[in-house]
């Protein structure tokens, strides 16, 4: 089945620093979805990426999805301790109608 | 913005027993809800997709018998966990998409279920 595999695991970086965290799917994506969800809370959604290649940009945050549509990143830059939470990628097929969603990365910031 | 509400935010119940979870959309009308069950630190595993008027699809390994999904209205889908086990323990979260196109619009998602059997 659809696989959608997100890395790294975990990061802690200091106050300031940027952070990255990448999806790569096992087959062709109609659209990927970002979500983040602080500690003890619900995934809330960020950002929608349809097309092959698009980059979005919301303040600190950067989404890109591949050219391939089957992998997409997060950057975000000069990370603050808001900034704190995991962040899910969830991609959908092109016949599915099912979001598959990565492990999830663990951001932590030091500040 | 879209809401969805699910309740209760944390239930601690015996072994045996059955627990309902509800999740309703606030303020827009939700033909399919789909439900997750997310253990700690790890990622959301869809559990089944419940359709307004008709029968839940379950996703596999996930026993129909025992999470039952009831998705009576457009604004609500219960989960129910009959004869729960310990192992049932686990955070549970609803989620509805207010687009029109369900399966390319955003997912909104409840603040979840703690559920721990004893």
């Amino acid at each position: 089945g659809q696989q959608v595999m997100q890395i790294p695991q975990y990061q802690h970086v200091q106050e300031g620093e940027d952070f990255t965290t990448y999806c790569n799917s096992s087959t062709t994506l109609s659209n990927i979805q970002w979500y983040k969800q602080r500690p003890g809370g619900h995934p809330v959604f960020l950002i929608q990426l349809v097309k092959s290649g698009e980059v979005k940009k919301q303040k600190r945050l950067t989404f890109q999805f591949g050219e391939a549509k089957k992998n997409s990143s997060l950057h975000i830059t000069a990370t603050q301790t808001t900034d704190v939470g995991t962040y899910f990628c969830a991609g959908r097929t092109e016949y599915g109608n099912k979001l598959v969603f990565g492990a999830g990365t663990i951001l932590r910031v030091k500040s | 913005g879209a809401v969805v509400s699910q309740h209760p935010s944390w239930v601690i119940c015996k072994s045996g027993t059955s627990v309902k979870i509800e999740c309703r959309s606030l303020d827009f009308q939700a033909t399919t809800m789909f439900w997750y069950r997310q253990f700690p630190k790890q990622s959301l595993m869809l559990m089944a997709t419940s359709n307004e008027g008709s029968k839940a699809t379950y996703e596999q390994g996930v026993e129909k018998d025992k999470f039952l999904i009831n998705h009576a209205s457009l604004t609500l889908s219960t989960l129910t966990v009959t004869s729960a086990h310990p192992e049932d323990s686990s955070f549970y979260i609803c989620s509805a998409s207010s687009g029109a196109d369900t399966y390319n619009s955003p997912l909104h998602f409840g603040n979840g279920t703690r559920l721990t059997v004893t």
